[in-house]
């Protein structure tokens, strides 16, 4: 049981590449995330996705695109990088979306890619 | 959107002794409340979340709290030990919607042997 496991860990690109972060969970959970983590800005919500087939922006969601492949896989595309979009990415997975509806809301954090864009 | 606000940014204390982390948020109608653990380059490792239901939830030398009148959660730490060390976040999902996080920007935790 690996949990959530995200690749790769290290990425460096430049400005204007693209590049997709691909995420997968093996706990049957129903909902996803993509969270950004900066140093004074603590984690952000970019995208989500609260059950297979859908997916709604966060936070900061300009300059990324997702898509929720399966049940298990949760991708987050950076069409053209820019220097801004440097910080830590973590994928997220819930048992369930709605907090408050039933089900556990607990949510598990997979180990992070670090993206450097030069 | 939930506001969640952590104090101290920084502690520093010696092993063995007892540490309340706090955590307060801006909107009372919380669905739940979230601890978690993150080393230094790692991922978040969840401690505890308590349901708005509840006020409180323990788990071996952890002890969080939620008061939501107070828009206050503290995290218990017993008997800390140098492995303690780490920065502790504190999330909650924003009102009337539920789903994600709002995070917290965290306490980092330095205990001392």
């Amino acid at each position: 049981n690996a949990g959530v496991t995200q690749t790769p860990k290290f990425q460096v690109l430049k400005t204007g590449q693209s590049m997709t972060l691909q995420c997968a969970q093996d706990m049957n959970h129903n909902s996803m995330y993509w969270y950004r983590q900066d140093p004074g800005m603590g984690l952000r919500l970019i995208y989500y996705s609260a059950s297979e087939g859908t997916t709604d922006k966060g936070e900061v969601p300009n300059g990324y695109n997702v898509s929720r492949l399966n049940k298990r896989e949760f991708s987050l595309r950076l069409e053209s990088a820019a220097p801004s979009q440097t910080s830590v990415y973590f994928c997220a997975s819930s048992e369930s979306g709605l907090a408050g509806l039933g089900g556990s809301y607990e949510q598990y954090f997979g180990p992070g890619t670090r993206l450097t864009v030069t | 959107k939930q506001e969640v606000t952590q104090i101290p940014a920084a502690l520093s204390v010696p092993e063995g002794e007892n540490l309340v982390l706090n955590c307060s948020f801006t909107d009372s109608a919380i669905y739940n409340l979230q601890w978690f653990r993150q080393d230094p380059g790692k991922g978040l490792t969840s401690l505890l979340l308590i349901q708005s239901s509840q006020r409180e939830q323990t788990s071996g030398r952890l002890n969080a709290s939620l008061d939501k009148s107070s828009g206050r959660s503290t995290l218990y730490i017993a008997a800390s030990q140098p492995g303690d060390s780490a920065t502790y976040l504190c999330a909650a999902p924003p009102p009337g919607r539920g789903y994600a996080l709002n995070f917290g920007k965290g306490t980092s935790l330095l205990v001392t042997p």
